[in-house]
């Protein structure tokens, strides 16, 4: 499974737009890029999954490069209710459901 | 429709014990997956159910085990408990199947304390 590399922490402020860059060199061509966020003491939740150009949902947007080795996780107009970890994983299709999650990026909102 | 749920939320034990968590998945999800969460080592996969059957296994040693009903609910198992397996124990469900990787749904988890 591909190794992703993100930020260890971000700070922002109420309203703004976060990006949190995700790096994976290593993708394979069956893999996906799947982001989930965690508040403290409870289990991770999905965001946004996708394969290549953008994704977009209620809640955020996934930009991924022709060259799939990087994808962007853009969070629009956050609210402090947005402070959580991000995971950023690469999943294969043909792997089960065995999730390898890294260390997260750390998002503070501050008022 | 209701979330994962696991139960207990909070468990207390002491070295040498052994304890048992339980998972109910989402109605109609088959697959159920473990992942162990502690500040050191972060979410580390534990092992994943299908049907009944283990389909995948995390690197952890055979004092971690577990089982899926036939009706999907799950149970893990940690026998000789040690203090370094104070963590929180999270289950997520899938319905599986499918050509595009599932969907996991993560429950509350439950905090287990070694003493």
């Amino acid at each position: 499974l591909a190794k992703t590399t993100q930020p260890i922490s971000m700070d922002s402020y109420e309203g703004q737009e976060v990006n949190i860059t995700c790096s994976h060199n290593n993708i394979a061509t069956n893999d996906y890029i799947t982001w989930y966020q965690q508040f403290p003491s409870q289990g991770p939740r999905f965001i946004i999954q996708g394969y290549k150009t953008k994704v977009t949902n209620e809640v955020a947007s996934l930009f991924i490069p022709a060259d799939r080795k990087s994808s962007t996780l853009s969070l629009p107009r956050v609210s402090l209710s947005d402070t959580a970890v991000y995971y950023c994983l690469v999943v294969g299709n043909n792997a089960g459901n065995m999730l390898t999650f890294g260390g997260g990026t750390r998002l503070m909102v501050k008022p | 429709k209701a979330g994962v749920t696991q139960t207990p939320r909070y468990l207390i034990k002491t070295r040498g014990q052994q304890v048992t968590l339980s998972c109910s998945p989402i109605s109609g999800h088959r697959s159920v997956s473990w992942y162990q969460q502690t500040p050191g080592q972060g979410l580390q996969f534990l092992f994943e159910y299908f049907s009944e059957t283990q389909r995948n296994k995390g690197n952890f040693p055979g004092r971690f085990s577990g089982r899926q009903f036939s009706n999907s609910r799950s149970e893990m198992n940690v026998s000789t408990l040690e203090l370094g397996d104070s963590a929180l124990y999270l289950c997520a469900s899938s319905l599986a199947g499918t050509s595009i990787p599932d969907t996991q749904y993560f429950g509350p988890g439950t905090r287990l304390t070694v003493l």
